[in-house]
């Protein structure tokens, strides 16, 4: 079956502690993105990688960081640095070109504690 | 201002019924437009692209308008499993590529 995964699907971490969330798909996209979802609230685009290698930020970068080493791998580590880390995670794909859609994974829910 | 607005509801909407509402967007170079269902603490799903001439898919109808700059989604015939956040995506063509930019959502609460 093609899709998307993301481990873990629930996550807890200490203040202070970076915490890296895990995005695979084998749906042979080239695009990948992430997105923060908080409580009630749209999706903000956190980073994004348009091929293998490369990687821009997006809207809200700060306090993240990311690595786009393999075509079906896309890591998220949120760092100490991110001042309110506690959201919704969703990870997404898709084929380049502008009528495509998105596919989401089920995300990771993240907690600091 | 922000680029892709919804009301976020909630639309309360007896069974049944048929409900509408749009989604407002300010990039007029905006290429293509889709809604997106999402559930309770789960990822969005597409529901349906938004296409020029307007599309419908069983009992969803999407239009767009692009003089206006909105698009808009009808729901018939509303089912109690049709109770979900229907997020609004406008792909915009940006000097690093596309960009996908999300609507806040509209709630929609279906009841008997």
């Amino acid at each position: 079956d093609g899709g998307i995964t993301q481990s873990p699907k629930y996550l807890f971490r200490k203040e202070g502690q970076n915490v890296t969330l895990s995005c695979e798909q084998n749906l042979n996209h080239d695009a990948m993105y992430w997105y923060r979802q908080d409580p009630g609230q749209g999706l903000r685009l956190i980073y994004y990688s348009q091929i293998v290698n490369d990687f821009q930020k997006g809207d809200i970068a700060e306090g993240y960081s990311v690595s786009r080493e393999k075509k079906e791998s896309f890591p998220l580590t949120v760092t100490s640095a991110q001042k309110n880390p506690t959201a919704f995670y969703l990870c997404a794909s898709k084929v380049q070109g502008a009528k495509d859609e998105q596919f989401f994974g089920p995300g990771t829910r993240l907690t600091v504690l | 201002r922000k680029e892709v607005e919804q009301d976020p509801g909630p639309f309360n909407v007896p069974e049944g019924a048929t409900v509408a509402f749009n989604c407002t967007y300010s990039n007029s170079a905006s290429q293509s437009f889709f809604w997106y269902r999402q559930d309770c603490r789960k990822e969005p799903k597409l529901l349906m692209s938004v296409y020029s001439s307007g599309n419908e898919d069983g009992r969803f109808t999407a239009q767009l308008n692009r003089a206006s700059q909105y698009i808009s989604l009808l729901i018939r015939d509303s089912k109690l499993s049709d109770s979900a956040t229907y997020l609004c995506v406008v792909n915009s063509l940006r000097a690093a590529g596309n960009k996908l930019t999300f609507g806040g959502g509209t709630r929609v609460l279906v009841k008997p």
